[in-house]
């Protein structure tokens, strides 16, 4: 199962907004609604900021926000703050042998 | 709140083995699948294994197939993960995930694991 596709990096003024891709197939993200997203602080571990496409856990900013069209999911990160400078990973469950795919990561610079 | 604590990583020559341990508390341990995701220094997330609730269902990625084995002890709310033939390749943060039902809910903080001679 190879990882799902995101841009390298993503980059955006304070206030503005800004949205990160996540390309797979249709075994995975075309095939269900469990996409989730991470956000990873440099030396933190990962922290969930999106489940089931489009919902945010407790706590999370509702600046954040997911959406799913065919194959591809997406995070948008409106009204973008300092704080959001991080990596983020997309990932999904999958019908293959290996049940969960991560994306390869996009690092997101506020500018 | 949900606590997860690695431990049981270090350097290890090629070869070696290790056995990561994640303690758990906070929430009913037995009740949940349990995974461990890795990062090698540098580069993105990968998954690695997860195991079911009585620990007779487990799944790995092929690149770790035969080579790892997890399991748990729910009286000691303790996750396992064995790894044995360790490679170069293998070495990463090894982090221990309650899961939230096909999504990583919980990570804990990561144990290193280097593999060098």
């Amino acid at each position: 199962q190879s990882a799902l596709t995101q841009p390298a990096s993503v980059s955006g003024s304070p206030g503005q907004s800004i949205t990160i891709s996540c390309t797979g197939a249709s075994s995975d993200i075309g095939g269900y609604n469990y996409v989730s997203w991470y956000q990873q602080h440099p030396g933190k571990a990962p922290k969930l900021m999106i489940y089931d496409v489009s919902n945010r856990p407790s706590g999370v900013s509702n600046r954040f926000s997911g959406s799913k069209s065919g194959n591809t999911a997406s995070l948008t990160i409106s009204g973008l703050q300092a704080e959001d400078e991080a990596d983020y990973y997309c990932s999904s469950y999958t019908s293959s042998n290996t049940p969960h795919v991560f994306g390869t990561g996009t690092k997101v610079t506020v500018l | 709140e949900v606590e997860l604590v690695e431990s049981g990583g270090g350097l290890v020559q090629p070869g070696g083995s290790l056995r990561l341990s994640c303690a758990a508390s906070g929430f009913t341990f037995s009740d949940n699948w349990m995974h461990w995701v890795r990062q090698a220094p540098g580069k993105g997330l990968v998954w690695v294994s997860h195991i079911n609730p009585d620990g007779s269902r487990t799944a790995y990625a092929e690149s770790v197939k035969g080579r790892f084995t997890i399991s748990r002890d729910n009286a000691k709310n303790t996750l396992y993960l064995q790894i044995n033939s360790l490679r170069a390749e293998d070495s990463a943060v090894y982090y221990c995930v309650k899961d939230g039902y096909f999504y990583f809910d919980d990570w804990g903080q990561g144990t290193l694991v280097s593999v060098s001679s």
